[in-house]
């Protein structure tokens, strides 16, 4: 089955600065890749996704980007901000719709005032 | 939509006793999915149900554990007999294949059993 590995798994950047977290998948076959977001005590929420017929999707400050060749996909935040504290994980599947989504251990990001 | 919805949201109970936690998925979505979060192991799949019907239980951890979805509009996870071990946040997700593979998540069940 599918396997997911996220690092690091904690970070902290200062205000302003970037924040990369990157993970790795073993199926080749996987073609979807969402990063969630949880606030302390909250459920997991959608930030974005993509889909192995691209490299790279960008939504304001949170961008991520796929090596299919590599099997790692990456999430970047730019201009990091105290709201964006949080634990963001990683996940895969097939996205055929009827498959399962495994995901990443996960990374706790903080963000230092 | 309300989203997906979990009750109860918080429980605590003592060891052997059984717990039921419930679940309805967002209207129209076929696909449930029943997760278990701690700080050790993080988000673990138990159970996925499409149309009903249970696709894989791999992850369910031993007998105590049982999940059903009677219709489209409700699931349970029960845990008979509880341990301390169990305890933990129990989401249930549901998911439209229409709308590609994005998953939504309810606020949880925090289960503590002492």
């Amino acid at each position: 089955g599918e396997n997911v590995e996220q690092h690091p798994s904690t970070l902290s950047v200062q205000e302003g600065d970037s924040a990369v977290i990157k993970c790795t998948y073993s199926d080749s076959a996987s073609n979807y890749f969402p990063w969630y977001k949880q606030e302390l005590g909250k459920r997991p929420q959608l930030i974005i996704d993509i889909r192995s017929n691209v490299g790279e999707k960008k939504d304001q400050r949170i961008a991520v980007t796929l090596n299919k060749t590599a099997k790692h996909f990456s999430l970047h935040i730019t201009e990091t901000q105290p709201e964006d504290s949080a634990v963001y994980f990683c996940a895969a599947s097939m996205g055929s719709g009827n498959e399962k989504l495994t995901f990443g251990t996960g990374t706790r990001l903080t963000i230092i005032p | 939509d309300a989203g997906v919805i979990q009750s109860p949201r918080h429980e605590v109970t003592e060891m052997g006793q059984e717990v039921t936690l419930r679940c309805k998925p967002i209207s129209g979505h076929n696909s449930l999915f029943w997760y278990r979060q701690t700080m050790m192991r993080g988000l673990e799949l138990l159970i996925y149900f499409n149309n009903n019907v249970p696709i894989d239980d791999s992850g369910m951890p031993e007998d105590r554990f049982s999940a059903k979805m009677p219709n489209a509009s409700f699931s349970t996870l029960k845990i008979q007999p509880s341990e301390p071990r169990d305890s933990a946040v129990y989401f249930c997700a549901s998911r439209d294949p229409g709308q590609g593979n994005t998953i939504y998540f309810g606020e949880g069940s925090w289960l503590t059993v002492v």
